[in-house]
């Protein structure tokens, strides 16, 4: 079965550009997270959905971010526009919630972000 | 309130010998999982092993091991015969029943030696 697939892997962009990034979640996974991982920060949630849902945004920095899930293989995280403090790595996940064995959650190969 | 901890930022092993990172948690939800995952220096973060709160043994999974003390909080990984491979950054999770949120420690950084 194929994995979570993110993409572009790599971006570099100039500040103030919009910056797009997308993710496919294991078919059937109901739950897709949003992470971003930097050294000082470690690994931080962004915001996840549920069927397609926004449940949790709290963790996005600020309004320059914004997901969404169209459909229950698809989602987008965009940040417009885009500054330097914004270099991560940024992970997709996605897991299901009606097995046990869906306890875990699959990460992406992550979106390496650089501003410049 | 930080609810995953890793004390250790960096640990060394020799090729062949076992090694334990440490985690411990922070929780009042009684139902919770906790995970730990591997993210070698490629960057993808690989699922490694799962427990239940409510699981009676500790979890396994080949050289993989999660010594699971309920009471203490503790649910450190136990890598037995280390391989230069098993070189990464090792993160701690854990996600509360309630609020369904992965939480994640800081991470180990491990490094392998021959």
């Amino acid at each position: 079965d194929a994995g979570v697939i993110q993409s572009p892997r790599h971006e570099v962009t100039e500040m103030g550009q919009e910056v797009t990034l997308r993710c496919k979640p294991i078919s059937g996974h109901d739950y897709l997270f949003w992470y971003r991982q930097t050294m000082m920060r470690g690994l931080e949630l962004l915001i996840y959905f549920n069927n397609n849902v926004p449940i949790d945004d709290s963790g996005m920095p600020e309004d320059r971010f914004s997901a969404k899930m169209p459909n229950a293989s698809f989602s987008t995280l965009k940040i417009q526009p885009s500054e330097p403090r914004d270099s991560a790595v940024y992970f997709c996940a996605s897991n299901i919630a009606a097995r046990d064995s869906g306890n875990t959650i699959y990460f992406g190969e992550g979106s390496w972000l650089t501003v410049v | 309130a930080q609810k995953i901890t890793q004390t250790q930022p960096g640990m060394f092993v020799q090729e062949k010998e076992a090694v334990t990172l440490d985690c411990t948690y922070d929780t009042s939800d009684p139902s919770y999982g906790l995970f730990w995952y591997k993210q070698p220096s490629s960057g993808e973060m690989i699922f490694l092993i799962y427990q239940g709160s409510y699981d009676q043994q500790n979890a396994t999974e080949g050289r993989y091991s999660l010594n699971f003390q309920k009471a203490r909080k503790s649910a450190n990984l136990v890598i037995s015969a280390s391989q230069l491979g098993d070189s990464a950054m090792y993160f701690c999770a854990m996600r509360e029943v309630r609020s369904y949120i992965p939480t994640f420690g800081r991470g180990t950084s491990l490094i392998v030696h021959p």
